[in-house]
């Protein structure tokens, strides 16, 4: 697609449940990324997937948070029993192999209640 | 492992003033470098990224960057600030070879006065 896709915009959850976030990266980008941007505050690296390579999930906060990619294409971020901590906007960004430029999605903003 | 650090939470300069944002990494070998901007309700966009050559980098809406490798730093630079500048502004340090992850600042935020 023309640009990074990342569903839902909004997300309001109860305290315990799962939920899923979806992102569609730009057709041909090998790069995926994960942030976590808390209110009024910096990106926080969650996850990096490249091709095929083993995932650089040194960024995920606890096990209760995974994320996979399928190949090149969507990736889905993961939270299980989530917790009020979890609020933030999580921003997902995929760039051109070995040019580094990544195109953010404009972010799934997560309430948890 | 790559860090970076923007010593200034927030910023306020006056509208036609002049603009420096500071920006220190720390990275054992050849860095990639990038500022990015997020306005508010808007996404980030990319405003000038470095690689290699020039050390002087130029960017989008008037913004340029100076890599200095013996200071470590990558500051922002704007000669004359307009109100539609206030954003956040993120600066990022991403490895050399191949795309890795990249590693970002805290932000600096920007507000313009009148």
């Amino acid at each position: 697609g023309a640009g990074v896709s990342q569903s839902p915009s909004n997300k309001v959850t109860e305290k315990g449940k799962d939920v899923e976030l979806r992102c569609d990266p730009i057709s041909g980008h090998t790069a995926l990324y994960w942030y976590r941007q808390r209110l009024g505050q910096g990106l926080e690296f969650l996850i990096y997937f490249q091709g095929n390579s083993a995932p650089d999930k040194s960024g995920l906060p606890s096990d209760r948070f995974s994320a996979e990619r399928t190949g090149e294409s969507v990736s889905t971020l993961t939270i299980q029993r989530t917790q009020q901590e979890d609020s933030a906007v999580y921003l997902c960004a995929s760039s051109p192999s070995r040019m580094n430029v990544l195109t953010f999605g404009a972010g799934s903003r997560l309430t948890v209640l | 492992a790559q860090s970076v650090t923007q010593p200034d939470i927030h910023i306020t300069v006056s509208e036609g003033a002049s603009l420096e944002l500071r920006c220190n990494y720390s990275y054992g070998a050849t860095p990639y470098l990038f500022w990015y901007v997020q306005s508010p309700g808007q996404g980030l966009q990319l405003l000038l990224k470095y690689f290699s050559g020039d050390t002087l980098v130029q960017g989008i809406k008037g913004f340029e960057a100076e890599f200095k490798r013996s200071q470590s730093s990558f500051n922002l630079r704007k000669p004359s600030v307009h109100w539609s500048d206030a954003a956040e502004y993120f600066c990022a340090v991403g490895e050399a070879r191949g795309a890795q992850k990249l590693v970002f600042g805290q932000g600096t935020r920007l507000t313009i006065n009148p």
